[in-house]
């Protein structure tokens, strides 16, 4: 079985200032890591991902995540925050030992940045 | 490139009823996958489709079923409504599965049970 936590219902943050969103994942074989947005009413939208090689992920919109093998997290990290990243964010896992394309998610992390 | 394209976007329907949500991946995406979305359960596995054959399913009652098309687009019903069943349906699409594919979601489909 497969597990994301995501430890934080909502961040808050100034902008301009640094932000992090926090996840942790469980799963018996090698994992694929992947964050998503969300904005109101709208479908999930892909950040970023961790398959293999480097630690540091970068992707969209200035987005970063760092995996970390022996904490089993991926936290979701950008420099300067904008008042436009105000969102909720969701982290993924999928086991990259089993076939298919089975995303399991967190809960959610809101992110309220503040002008 | 076009996205992954969900229809409708928005329906009602009365308890009992059933309803059918549409998907067409993007082009070339041969896996199909469909998740519900509801403020209590957060981001579900409902099933995932490859060549028309279901792959994966998760832990939903049989009232869920989907299929696949020969041109991979999928459709997902739900039979006899309750009102539990009211979410946001979003349906994913990808490449076969190789090391790491991108999953991408569509803009979903609100269903609403009354």
């Amino acid at each position: 079985a497969q597990s994301v936590a995501q430890p934080e219902d909502q961040v808050n943050v100034a902008e301009g200032n640094p932000l992090t969103v926090k996840c942790t994942y469980s799963v018996s074989g090698n994992p694929y890591l992947f964050w998503y947005v969300q904005y109101p009413n709208r479908g999930l939208q892909f950040l970023l991902k961790y398959i293999t090689g480097d630690n540091l992920v970068k992707g969209s919109y200035g987005f970063e995540a760092e995996f970390n093998k022996s904490q089993t997290s991926f936290h979701l990290k950008k420099p300067s925050a904008l008042v436009s990243d105000s969102a909720l964010y969701f982290c993924a896992v999928r086991d990259a030992n089993n076939a298919g394309n089975m995303l399991t998610f967190g809960g959610g992390t809101r992110l309220m940045v503040k002008p | 490139k076009a996205g992954v394209t969900q229809t409708p976007r928005y329906l009602i329907k009365t308890r009992g009823q059933q309803v059918t949500l549409s998907c067409s991946p993007i082009s070339g995406h041969r896996s199909v996958s469909w998740y519900q979305q509801t403020p209590g359960q957060g981001l579900q596995f409902l099933f995932e489709y490859f060549s028309e054959t279901q792959r994966n399913k998760g832990n939903f009652p049989g009232r869920f079923s989907g299929r696949q098309f020969s041109n991979s687009r999928s459709e997902m019903n739900v039979s006899t409504l309750e009102l539990g069943d009211s979410a946001l349906y979003l349906c994913a699409s990808s490449l076969p599965r190789d090391s790491g594919n991108t999953i991408y979601f569509g803009e979903g489909s609100w269903l609403t049970v009354v």
